[in-house]
């Protein structure tokens, strides 16, 4: 059974501190290694894939990947209130085909 | 390019009746896939496709039904409506190449009474 593990939260942050999420995944062959966000009563939307092992850099959010260790964060700069979501990672299967997702860790930022 | 859209948004059924979910994607994706998603827990995976024809079943395929005659077009079909069936229901669309994310539709929020 492949699996996905997260922090279900309430993770609750300060106005302009940095969030961090963490995901681990136990398919030691995974290739693509995502980062959504769901606001309530609304879909998943994308905020980050990372394939490769390191540091990928989009705006205020850094997806950290280390294969080794299995393990896929997100880093939210100057967090806004804005920000206040549940955050999904997914791990797409070493064959290509299916994603599976973490059950969510939900963010709060306060003014 | 509307992206992926999903109908209907809202429905109420009453146990044992049956109803389709309609999906369909305008980004010739050949993957597509059906989640639900209950209060506060994250996205079980009920089918897929990887092309037209072509179906499996994900990790709670009980109780649905699945089809692909085109690429754009993956109902979900659910016989029997138990309680239990009662969720948000995702349809997402991904293509084969990077960046190969998935794409999601708005959602059907489905009650069973």
């Amino acid at each position: 059974q492949k699996e996905v593990e997260q922090n279900s939260g309430p993770l609750s942050v300060p106005e302009g501190a940095i969030a961090s999420l963490n995901c681990t995944y136990s398919d030691r062959g995974s290739q693509s290694f995502f980062w959504y966000r769901q606001y309530s009563g609304k879909s998943p939307e994308l905020i980050m894939f990372i394939y490769s092992n390191g540091d990928k850099e989009d705006g205020r959010f850094t997806a950290q990947l280390n294969k080794a260790s299995q393990y896929v964060s997100l880093l939210i700069r100057d967090s806004q209130p804005s920000d206040s979501a549940t955050y999904l990672c997914a791990v797409r299967d070493n064959y290509g085909q299916n994603f599976v997702f973490g059950p969510g860790t939900r963010l709060s930022v306060l003014p | 390019n509307a992206g992926v859209t999903q109908t209907p948004k809202f429905r109420i059924l009453k146990i044992g009746q049956s109803m389709t979910l309609q999906c369909a994607q305008d980004m010739n994706h050949n993957y597509m896939y059906w989640y639900r998603q209950d209060p506060g827990m994250g996205l079980k995976l009920i089918y897929y496709s990887v092309g037209a024809g072509i179906t499996d079943k994900g990790e709670v395929p009980n109780g649905y039904n699945v089809s692909r005659s085109t690429t754009e077009d993956f109902p979900l079909r659910l016989e029997l409506a138990a309680p239990s069936q009662t969720s948000v229901y995702f349809c997402a669309s991904s293509p084969t190449r990077p960046p190969d994310t998935q794409y999601f539709g708005p959602g059907t929020r489905l009650t069973v009474l």
